[in-house]
């Protein structure tokens, strides 16, 4: 069964610093999303993206988040200066439309 | 806007008993319901969804879910849970049209004991 790939599956970065999250949806899939999770807690909607744009965000995804989708596979999340409080998991996601999401394992992210 | 509710942090079940996992939902129109579970370490599978049609729905690994639209609910059971069972469940709505973000319920943590 087609998977949603994502790398690395841990990245430790210094505050301020900028990290890159990559995905690999799945590839008949034109529906994107990334969503985050804290300690195992609520999982959160960051963004949706559609025909090479967004088309929804939650107010977390303020300024210093961006997606990119540069080449026919890849789906990434840009965090431009990190903080403390984005050590988190963050979850790439990808459907058909209304079908369910498929999820990816996850990235953790650990801001020092 | 749409929301989901799992009313208990926590179920714990004996192996071999039925469980049920609370979930009710807020949502203009009708609504789009799921399922899922997530392993330690892994991300969120799914495990069944209700769009329309037939008000009881089955889905992976012998569970099922029950949609109430009076009650706006829709728990996930299985008649005999077992001890591979235990992890996070997650009930997740979205609203018209069917391409919206999911919005998450908080999880329930399903501890099944032998």
């Amino acid at each position: 069964e087609p998977e949603v790939t994502q790398t690395p599956s841990h990245q430790v970065t210094q505050m301020g610093q900028e990290v890159i999250l990559r995905c690999v949806p799945i590839s008949n899939h034109l529906y994107f999303y990334w969503y985050r999770q804290i300690l195992g807690q609520k999982v959160e909607f960051l963004v949706s993206f559609y025909n090479n744009e967004i088309s929804e965000k939650s107010e977390i995804f303020d300024d210093q988040f961006s997606v990119e989708r540069p080449d026919g596979s890849n789906f990434t999340l840009k965090i431009r200066s990190t903080k403390l409080e984005d050590s988190a998991m963050y979850f790439c996601a990808s459907s058909a439309g209304s079908s369910p999401l498929h999820f990816g394992n996850g990235t953790r992210l650990t801001v020092t | 806007a749409q929301s989901v509710a799992q009313p208990e942090d926590q179920v714990n079940v004996a192996e071999g008993n039925p469980l049920t996992v609370k979930c009710t939902y807020s949502v203009s129109g009708n609504p789009y319901l799921f399922w899922y579970v997530q392993y330690p370490n892994r991300g969120l599978q799914f495990l069944l969804k209700y769009i329309t049609g037939d008000n009881l729905v089955k889905g992976s690994y012998g569970f099922e879910a029950e949609f109430n639209k009076s009650q706006t609910s829709f728990h996930l059971k299985k008649p005999s849970a077992l001890v591979s069972d235990s992890a996070l469940y997650f009930c997740a709505v979205r609203g018209n049209p069917g391409n919206t973000p999911l919005v998450f319920g908080k999880g329930t943590r399903l501890s099944v004991i032998a």
